[in-house]
């Protein structure tokens, strides 16, 4: 299996300021079709997960220019440039591209 | 609007089975794949497996393909997942999400295994 291995555990961000989630893949998630399977999740609590960006860097709809993803074949960052109060929550990254389909273990944003 | 809700968990003991239901709305359900996906208490994200379209065709984790099984019904738009044999590990919420793209979230179903 694919391993996703996401960093921070936890951040801790003043509202305003920018934050940072790492995901780095065991293997690479380029698929058979060139394209990158890799999304980003965001769960507040209480609730279920959305989808906030897939193939790498296509924001879903509704989601504020603010929420950016990058990166390529192993190593993968989705960057939050002023950070709300309605961020808070944890982030998960999930790789489509591999059977079976595999998420890091999340990263808990709170408000400083 | 697309609508997916999980029904049927509950504490089950352990060694028994269980069947989870997802009721799709909102999408023409027969032109999709579905998944089905689990969280643990500890927040633990696990994905169980896939069925094709016309259920012709599944996907499953490794770790659970001999005791999980994905079903569907086209013409109800639901989808299933048969649980036997449950365990303790198996405690978690299960949620549907449409296809591998993963844009589409139930609110979830939570299935405890305990005596």
């Amino acid at each position: 299996d694919v391993v996703m291995t996401q960093t921070p555990v936890s951040l801790s961000v003043a509202i305003g300021q920018p934050a940072s989630i790492s995901c780095k893949s065991s293997q690479s998630l380029v698929g058979t079709s060139g394209k990158t399977y890799l999304n980003w999740l965001l769960q507040r609590p209480g609730q279920s997960p959305k989808r906030l960006i897939y193939l790498v860097s296509k924001l879903d709809s509704g989601i504020p220019d603010r929420f950016s993803g990058s990166g390529s074949e192993t190593d993968f960052t989705l960057k939050i440039s002023r950070v709300e109060a309605d961020d808070l929550g944890v982030y998960y990254c999930l790789q489509g591209t591999h059977f079976p389909f595999t998420f890091g273990s999340g990263t808990k944003l709170e408000i400083k | 609007e697309v609508q997916l809700v999980e029904s049927g968990g509950g504490l089950v003991q352990p060694g028994a089975s269980l069947k989870l239901s997802c009721v799709a709305s909102g999408f023409t359900f027969s032109d999709y794949w579905m998944s089905w996906v689990r969280q643990t208490p500890g927040k633990t994200m696990e994905w169980i497996g896939d069925i094709k379209y016309d259920g012709s065709y599944t996907n499953y984790a490794p770790s659970l393909k001999n005791r999980f099984t994905i079903s569907r019904d086209n013409a109800k738009s639901t989808l299933y997942l048969q649980m036997s044999n449950v365990r303790s590990e198996d405690t978690a919420t299960y949620y549907c999400t449409r296809g591998g793209w993963f844009a589409y979230w139930g609110q979830g179903t939570l299935v405890t295994v305990s005596s």
